[in-house]
This record gives structure tokens, C-alpha cells and sequence, in this order.
């Protein structure tokens, strides 16, 4: 089946050690998000690729990094995990299929990546 | 700036029953409206998109509608089963790719 695929499903690190997440799709989408939700509260985006194109959020921090090698992969780097970047992370996936001007398919999300600073 | 608010931010009914969660908006320049499904620790489950220029989208069970003009959209739930139980979330597209969204609703299906 097509899906979202996001690894590890939990991720353990200390405090201030850098920290790779790994998103994969087999939808063919080409717009990629990553989200970060702590409890009970909402998703906030990150960043988003459009194609390769780099998309970042203003309020996100400069902790926080993304690479796109190709149509299928989206990382998350944490350069230096602080206490307050405990949350669960949510990669997601959509088809952009109105040039950019918002006629987009729905967002596909994955099963998530807890992350855990000690 | 659009902001999303659901309410109510909890809900507990018996097994069997209909019922509506809400989701307004206040910027009604919106592109689409989508419905979400989060069970615990777990990802979302995307349930019903609807453009801007629908009315509603239907799904099984579900039932969503849009009113821009009142910055309203409802999620109607029939036959409430203990599966349905989940936190349900609601997103708005103002923009081109960013998602603004409510806090959700936590619902309780008792058997």
C-alpha cells in the first residue's frame, strides 16, 4: 500500500545531541511537511519542501534542519535537542495539483516519531 | 490572521448516538477545510476535505459541511460506534501550503 513511513517510530537522545529523523513515501507526492506536536495542542509546522524547493516556517527555530535528497525522502535534523523539543514529530505528504495556488490534495501523514530529551 | 476554534474541546456520549463537532474560522477566505482523525500517540488520519467552492463531503458514516459565509464547518457522525472514539481536528488552508489548525475535539464513545 502506498503510505507515509516515518523512522524510528521512538527516538531517545540526551540533551544536546544531535538527532536525525527519517520520513519516506511511496505516494509520488510532491510536497513534503514536517509538523511537531506536543500534547494535547495542535500540529505546528515546521517546514515544507515544494518539490525541492526549501520552505521554512518563521517562528521555527534554527535548531531545527531539513534535507530533501530526492522525491521520497525528507529528513529532520535536530542539531541540538533541548528539553523543550520533546514532542511527538509528524511527517505528511500532498499532491500539489493547482500550480502552488492552494488546490491541493489532503495531507497524508505518518505514524509519527516520539522523541524523547533526557 | 485566521484562527480555528472546535468546541467543544471534549465530548462523551453512549454508543449509538448521532453527533456534531464543531469547527469555526474567522478569515472566511479560505481554500479548503479538512477533517482529521487522531487516535492516541498516534499520527492523523485525514477524513473529509472540502474545497472552498462545496457545500459538504460524505464519507460512510461522516458527514462534514462548509458554510464560508459563517466561517463554520460541522462534522456530523452517525451512529456513534466505540471505534469513532479519537481526538478529531479540524484545518483550514488560507494559504498555499500552510495549515491552520483547531485544538480538537476529544471524543468518548461509551459501550
Amino acid at each position: 500500500d502506498a503510505m507515509v513511513i516515518q523512522n524510528p517510530r521512538y527516538q531517545v537522545t540526551q540533551f544536546g545531541k544531535p538527532v536525525t529523523l527519517s520520513c519516506s513515501q511511496t505516494l509520488n507526492h510532491n510536497v513534503m511537511y514536517w509538523y511537531q506536536q506536543k500534547s494535547s495542542q495542535a500540529p505546528k509546522l515546521l517546514f515544507h519542501y515544494y518539490d525541492k524547493d526549501f520552505n521554512n516556517e518563521a517562528d521555527t527555530p534554527d535548531n531545527f534542519q531539513s534535507r530533501r535528497p530526492n522525491t521520497s525522502f525528507c529528513f529532520l535534523d535536530i542539531r541540538s535537542p533541548g528539553l523543550g523539543d520533546a514532542a511527538m514529530y509528524l511527517c505528511a505528504t500532498s499532491r500539489d495539483v493547482g500550480s502552488g495556488r492552494g488546490l491541493q490534495e489532503t495531507q497524508y501523514f505518518g505514524p509519527g516519531t516520539r522523541l524523547l530529551v533526557l | 490572521k485566521q484562527e480555528v476554534t472546535q468546541i467543544p474541546a471534549a465530548l462523551s456520549v453512549p454508543e449509538g448516538e448521532n453527533l456534531v463537532l464543531n469547527c469555526s474560522f474567522t478569515d472566511s477566505a479560505i481554500y479548503n477545510l479538512q477533517w482529521f482523525r487522531q487516535d492516541p500517540g498516534k499520527g492523523l488520519t485525514s477524513l473529509l476535505l472540502i474545497q472552498s467552492s462545496q457545500r459538504e463531503q460524505t464519507s460512510g458514516r461522516l458527514n462534514a459541511s462548509l458554510d464560508k459565509s459563517s466561517g463554520r464547518s460541522t462534522l456530523y457522525i452517525a451512529a456513534s460506534q466505540p471505534g469513532d472514539s479519537a481526538t478529531y481536528l479540524c484545518a483550514v488552508r488560507s494559504s498555499n501550503y500552510q495549515l491552520i489548525w483547531g485544538a480538537g475535539t476529544k471524543l468518548i464513545i461509551k459501550p
